[in-house]
Order: structure tokens, then C-alpha cells, then sequence
């Protein structure tokens, strides 16, 4: 079986400060894990990526995130949050062996305070 | 650009009527997918189809009938819904190797549908 768990349905930051979104995952094997973003009205998008390798993630905006098998997490960061990062922020794994599809987090909305 | 259309991208509807939803992927891939997003709620998978056959069907009420014609076409058939169906519904595609697929998923923008 596999779950995610967001921590904090809302994050506040002001401008120019660090962002931080907590992503944990429950899995039976080494998960893939994601970042998908999503912009009101839109659809989600992909931000990041891991699969294997490299334990850090450059996604796309200026995002990173880090496989931390230890502690089972793979959290989301930015060093400078945008106006243009308000939206939401959703963490999903899979399972690479294919028994189960991608597993979504209930996701955590990102505010930026100007 | 995502690859990945949905018509109409909102729609309005009496409990007794008959709609359907429409996407259309662009990146040549095998998997589709539907998922219903409703407010303060995780999003939820409701059907896989993988080269065009059904492969996953989360426990959907039968008001809900999807329909695949080709990789490239998904359709979800609406008929006698409830108020409660009312979200957004989106549609993604990846690429399956297998029975189900590990892969990123590009997503549509989405329908906002209605429920009156």
C-alpha cells in the first residue's frame, strides 16, 4: 500500500521568503515521487520528478525538493516565493514494480503576502 | 501548452439530463485517465484505461459511463447525476509500460461541471 500525507492544507509566505510545503509518503517499495502544481482553473502541472538517482530535484520556477529515504519525505522548496507561486501544491507517489498508479496527497495552497 | 484538451471546460446541468464530457491528448501517449476534484477533498482517481482498455474503476457510480474509442480520445458519459457530482473533473495521459503506469501524467485543464 502507499499514502501521502501533506502537512498544512494552507501556507502563508511573504515575498521573497523561503517556501517550505511537507510532503510524507507511506510506501511498501522505493517510491517514485512527484510535485504537481495547479493555478486556478487550470489543470495540474508537473513541477519535479524523482525517480532514481540524485537525491535533490531541480523542477521547473525555481523549485527543488529532496528524497529523504530515512524520513520517508519529500519536501518542496523555494528560496524566494513570487507573487506568482500562490496556487496549489499537490505531492503524489507511485509504485515503480506497476501495482499501483499515483497515489495523490490532499494538497496544500500557498499564499504569498506581498 | 499541456497536450491535453477537455471540452467544454464548464458546463451546467439539470439532475435529469444527459452530457458528455471530451479529452483529447496530443503526446502519442497509451494511458488515459479521469479524476474528480471536489473542494476540500483529495483528488480521486476514477477510471484508467490503457490502450484503451479499461484497466481501473474505483468504485464509480454507474451515473458516471466512460468511453475510449482510440489512445487518443476519452470520453465520461453524464447521466442522472447528483448535486454531489459537481467539480471539477480532469483528465490526464501518460505513457503505461505494464499494467499500470509509473510515469508523469499531463493533465487537462479540467470541466467544471454543475449539478443543479
Amino acid at each position: 500500500a502507499q499514502s501521502v500525507t501533506q502537512l498544512g492544507s494552507h501556507v502563508s509566505v511573504s515575498e521573497g521568503a523561503l517556501v517550505l510545503l511537507r510532503c510524507n509518503y507511506s510506501s511498501s517499495v522505493p517510491p517514485y515521487l512527484f510535485w504537481y502544481v495547479q493555478y486556478p482553473n487550470q489543470g495540474l502541472q508537473l513541477l519535479l520528478k524523482y525517480t532514481t538517482g540524485a537525491t535533490l530535484v531541480k523542477g521547473i520556477n525555481g523549485f527543488e525538493a529532496e528524497f529523504k529515504k530515512s524520513e520517508t519525505s519529500f519536501h518542496l522548496t523555494k528560496p524566494s516565493a513570487h507573487m506568482s507561486d500562490a496556487a496549489e501544491y499537490f505531492c503524489a507517489v507511485s509504485d515503480p514494480t506497476g501495482r499501483r498508479a499515483l497515489t495523490f496527497g490532499s494538497g496544500t495552497r500557498l499564499q504569498v503576502q506581498p | 501548452e499541456t497536450g491535453v484538451t477537455q471540452t467544454p471546460r464548464h458546463l451546467v446541468m439539470g439532475m435529469t439530463n444527459k452530457k458528455s464530457l471530451k479529452c483529447e491528448q496530443h503526446l502519442g501517449h497509451n494511458a488515459m485517465y479521469w479524476y474528480k476534484q471536489s473542494a476540500k477533498k483529495p483528488l480521486e482517481l476514477m477510471f484508467v484505461y490503457s490502450l484503451e482498455e479499461r484497466v481501473e474503476n474505483n468504485s464509480v457510480p454507474s451515473r458516471f459511463s466512460p468511453e475510449c474509442p482510440n489512445s487518443s480520445h476519452l470520453f465520461l458519459h453524464l447521466h442522472t447525476l447528483q448535486p454531489e457530482d459537481s467539480a471539477l473533473y480532469l483528465c490526464a495521459s501518460s505513457q503505461m509500460s505494464g499494467r499500470v503506469s509509473t510515469d508523469t501524467q499531463y493533465f487537462g485543464p479540467g470541466t467544471r461541471l454543475t449539478v443543479l
